[in-house]
């Protein structure tokens, strides 16, 4: 299957900075990323579509000025949670979504980034 | 807008048992996706199922079956000879059929638990 990796998987910074979370296709092209938010045993909350060459698509919510979301290429897309707080330590999923061909709605998911603010 | 719901917050099965788990959804759309993720400790989100709405026939995967019922707005996960691997956390979640880059709605979630 389709392969979506997610770096870092675990960042700890202190509150005030900003943090860089990369989310990469390996092995096919996606037109497509979505950004999710998880807290401990909750369910997976939206953020943000990321669509390759435009801006995302935020949700009602969510800062878009906090969390910058960056899809440049069809492989690479980025979220930035800048001035970090302690309330913004989560869980971050990315997943993406295969351009073209099949519309069979799957999505493939990075192995997620554990965010802790100090 | 698109909902979905899970109404058993926590599972457990015997090993070699048979467990469902229940799904239900609103929708005004007719043309949609349902999928059953599986979320182990790793927290790593693996695709157990898929069904497409136009589909009557439901979709099997191994031991993973699911119920569809499309009226009803029904879409429970049935997994059969329950292994210890099957624990984690399982989410029904909800597509819209329409575009490519409709979003991926999630319900709250199910914790399965196997016991030995």
């Amino acid at each position: 299957g389709a392969v979506v990796s997610q770096h870092p998987s675990w960042v700890i910074c202190k509150s005030g900075t900003s943090v860089k979370i990369e989310c990469r296709s390996l092995d096919f092209q996606a037109t497509t990323m979505f950004w999710y938010r998880q807290f401990p045993k909750q369910s997976l909350m939206l953020m943000a579509t990321s669509n390759e060459g435009s801006k995302a698509t935020y949700e009602q919510g969510v800062e878009k000025d906090k969390f910058l979301i960056n899809h440049a290429s069809l492989t690479l897309s980025t979220l930035t949670v800048t001035s970090a707080h302690p309330e913004d330590s989560s869980f971050y999923i990315c997943s993406a979504r295969l351009a073209g061909g099949s519309n069979t709605g799957e999505l493939f998911f990075g192995e997620g980034s554990r965010l802790t603010v100090l | 807008a698109q909902t979905v719901t899970q109404s058993q917050p926590e599972m457990s099965v015997q090993e070699a048992e048979t467990v469902t788990l229940s799904c239900t959804y609103d929708t005004s759309e007719s043309d949609y996706y349902l999928f059953w993720y599986k979320q182990p400790p790793s927290r790593q989100m693996i695709l157990v199922i898929r069904q497409e709405a136009y589909k009557q026939q439901n979709a099997t995967e191994n031991r993973f079956s699911v119920n569809f019922q499309k009226a009803a707005k029904s879409f429970s996960l049935k997994i059969s000879d329950s292994q210890l691997g099957d624990a984690a956390m399982y989410f029904c979640a909800y597509r819209s059929g329409k575009t490519s880059y409709d979003k991926v709605i999630f319900g709250p979630g199910t914790s399965l638990s196997v016991i030995p």
